[in-house]
């Protein structure tokens, strides 16, 4: 099984540029997460979805969008880039709130 | 948002002592706490998922207890091995939004 699968791996950006990180998973989890992982401050939650057609704000939502299609893909949009959005994004799936969440290979942005 | 405090923020031991590490976390309204590894350079790997008062859970060397009346859980390493260097997170997660927040990590170095 591939797991939890993120594109790209790395992306520059230029400040005001949007884009779309990829997520999907072949495990038929229910829940998804988006995290942002900034040096020192540990994984902040940005969106998460309980479902297809299901989505929620995290700690951290500005700036950004989500959509849940399908139980397989849970895309994040940048709408105008900002350098504050430089980070390492992760995104995670688990059956329900109390299992374990398997988490993808990350995504580092930098936007100059 | 809640608050998830994990002390120390950092640890240097030697190949073959024992440590531990704490998670502390709000008492009211417990659902859940993680633990994850997290190595350089990998995405975050899930311990264990806790969820009732007085827990013990062990993999190999490592093993992990719960307090939720009084909000907190220990991390346990026997004999640390340099393979055991990583960041080491908790999340926890109430009756409320049921969703892990995670805390900082402590970062574990262990010298051959």
């Amino acid at each position: 099984n591939a797991g939890v699968t993120q594109t790209p791996k790395f992306r520059i950006l230029k400040i005001g540029q949007s884009m779309t990180l990829q997520c999907t998973q072949d495990m038929n989890h229910n829940y998804m997460y988006w995290y942002r992982q900034d040096p020192g401050m540990g994984l902040k939650l940005i969106y998460y979805s309980v479902g297809a057609g299901i989505t929620d704000k995290g700690e951290v939502p500005n700036g950004y969008n989500v959509s849940r299609s399908t139980t397989e893909d849970f895309p994040l949009r940048l709408e105008l880039a900002a350098p504050s959005q430089t980070s390492v994004y992760f995104c995670a799936s688990s059956i329900n709130q109390n299992t374990e969440a398997f988490f993808g290979q990350g995504t580092r942005l930098t936007v100059v | 948002i809640l608050n998830v405090e994990q002390s120390p923020q950092s640890l240097h031991v030697q190949e073959g002592d024992s440590t531990n590490f704490t998670c502390s976390f709000p008492s009211s309204n417990f659902y859940a706490l993680h633990w994850y590894r997290w190595e350089t350079a990998k995405s975050p790997e899930a311990l264990f998922v806790m969820t009732l008062n007085g827990d013990e859970k062990k993999k190999g060397r490592i093993s992990a207890t719960l307090n939720t009346k009084e909000g907190y859980s220990y991390l346990y390493i026997k004999g640390s091995q340099p393979e055991d260097s990583a960041t080491y997170l908790c999340a926890f997660s109430s009756g409320g939004s049921y969703i892990p927040t995670f805390g900082r990590g402590t970062s574990l170095i262990v010298h051959p």
